[in-house]
Order: structure tokens, then C-alpha cells, then sequence
């Protein structure tokens, strides 16, 4: 059962367009959600992360938007450049809970061309 | 300041097997995580340290795994035998303290990618 789901699988935009990853998650239990961003050979990187108390954070040109009720939060990349180039993961986890797991979505390649 | 470092980085073994994938968190983190990513599958995690204790083994998938972080800072997954299954991507991650999981960042290393022929 997968507990986050993230789409698209795939995605290219030209240089200066907007991105937009979606995610969907099924446990209202969740509390946190960051955003991990992984360039080819290295590990995933925390980009931006929001809790649920607010409904948008924004960070230069990533944006994350959340809605509490339908269970879904998405990254906006604005003026997407050629160095976005990466794999992104949604995540999300249960911040009271004894042990903090990461529960991931399987990831957003995202290629920018010039 | 050093990040988390894994070696091998790549290993490639046959079915039945023994592999020891190492950790080195960041000095100071007592929190160590092991996640694993199977080709086109999401990151999953496997396991929790607070210092030397197993905090969390829930993600686990068998008893095939043995992790240890002896004196509370490195440590060991070590898969035996391994299975074709058991081939992806191991990724070890730490964090500081109790405040870190209010910020929720985990420092993840660059992965030691297992190959089961």
C-alpha cells in the first residue's frame, strides 16, 4: 500500500516555465512534509518542507502548496532552470511518533531544457 | 564538515551471497536512518538508531538483515544471503538531536548501490 503518491513520474519543462509535482498522502496522522530534492550520484537533499498549520511556503523560486483536506500538497518551481535538473520525492512522516520515518512518494524526474 | 559517507558505493555480488554495507553519519548525530530504493520504486525506510539502540526496526524485511551501530556511531547493514530482490539502492541518513525532528531534516549520504546477480 502505498501511503504517498506522486505524480508525474516524469517531466520536462523549458527553461523559464513553471513546474508543478503533485503529491497525494492517505494518513491524517502525517505532520510534516518535505520535499527532497537528488542530483544523479548523490543523495536526496532537503529542499523545502511544510506542516500543515499553513496552507503555502515559499522559498525564492520553489513553492509548496498544501491542501489539508484533500490530503494533497505540490511543489511549484518558478522560472525553472537547466541546474533544476533532478529527481524530486514528496515525502511526509508523523513527527510525534517514537521512531521518525519518511514516507516517500517513488520520485519526479524532472529535466529542464534550454 | 564531513556529510554522511557510505562505502562501498557500488557492490555487485551473486544470489546467496554476503554483503556489509558501512555508514559514517555526521559526527555528533546520534539519530542514523537506513532507507533502501528498489529500481522505479519509492524510498522506503528500513531501520532507526538513537545512538547505539535500535529505535525503529519496522521497515526491515527479513531477517536476512542484521544492522549494528556499535559505540553509537557507525554503522553496519549487512544482508545474508542475499537475494536477487535485495538489489537497490541503500541509503543511510542521520540527524542531530530531538530538534531535528521537529525540522525533519535528515542528511542523507550518497547511497551504496547493492547489484544481486
Amino acid at each position: 500500500q502505498q501511503q504517498v503518491k506522486q505524480s508525474p513520474q516524469s517531466l520536462i519543462v523549458q527553461k523559464g516555465g513553471i513546474s508543478i509535482i503533485n503529491c497525494a498522502y492517505e494518513n491524517t496522522a502525517f505532520d510534516y512534509f518535505p520535499w527532497y530534492q537528488q542530483f544523479p550520484g548523490k543523495g536526496p537533499a532537503l529542499l523545502i518542507a511544510i506542516r500543515p498549520d499553513v496552507s503555502e511556503k515559499k522559498e525564492g523560486r520553489f513553492t509548496i502548496s498544501f491542501n489539508k483536506s484533500a490530503k494533497q500538497f505540490s511543489l511549484h518551481i518558478m522560472d525553472s532552470q537547466p541546474g533544476d535538473s533532478a529527481t524530486y520525492f514528496c515525502a511526509a512522516a508523523y513527527s510525534g511518533a517514537g521512531s521518525y520515518q519518511l514516507t516517500f512518494g517513488k520520485g519526479t524526474k524532472l529535466s529542464v531544457i534550454p | 564538515e564531513a556529510g554522511v559517507t557510505q562505502f562501498p558505493s557500488h557492490s555487485v555480488i551473486e544470489k546467496g551471497q554476503t554483503v556489509t554495507l558501512r555508514c559514517d553519519p555526521i559526527s555528533g548525530h546520534d539519530n542514523l536512518y537506513w532507507y533502501r530504493r528498489v529500481m522505479g520504486k519509492e524510498i522506503k525506510f528500513l531501520l532507526h538508531f538513537v545512538k547505539e539502540s535500535k529505535q525503529d526496526e519496522s521497515g526491515m524485511p527479513n531477517n536476512r538483515f542484521l544492522a549494528e551501530r556499535t559505540g553509537g556511531t557507525y554503522s553496519t547493514l549487512k544482508v545474508q544471503p542475499a537475494e536477487l530482490e535485495d538489489s537497490g539502492v541503500y541509503f543511510c541518513a542521520s540527524s542531530q538531536d530531538r530538534r531535528d525532528r521537529v525540522t525533519g531534516e535528515l542528511f542523507f549520504g550518497e547511497g551504496s548501490r547493492l547489484t544481486v546477480l
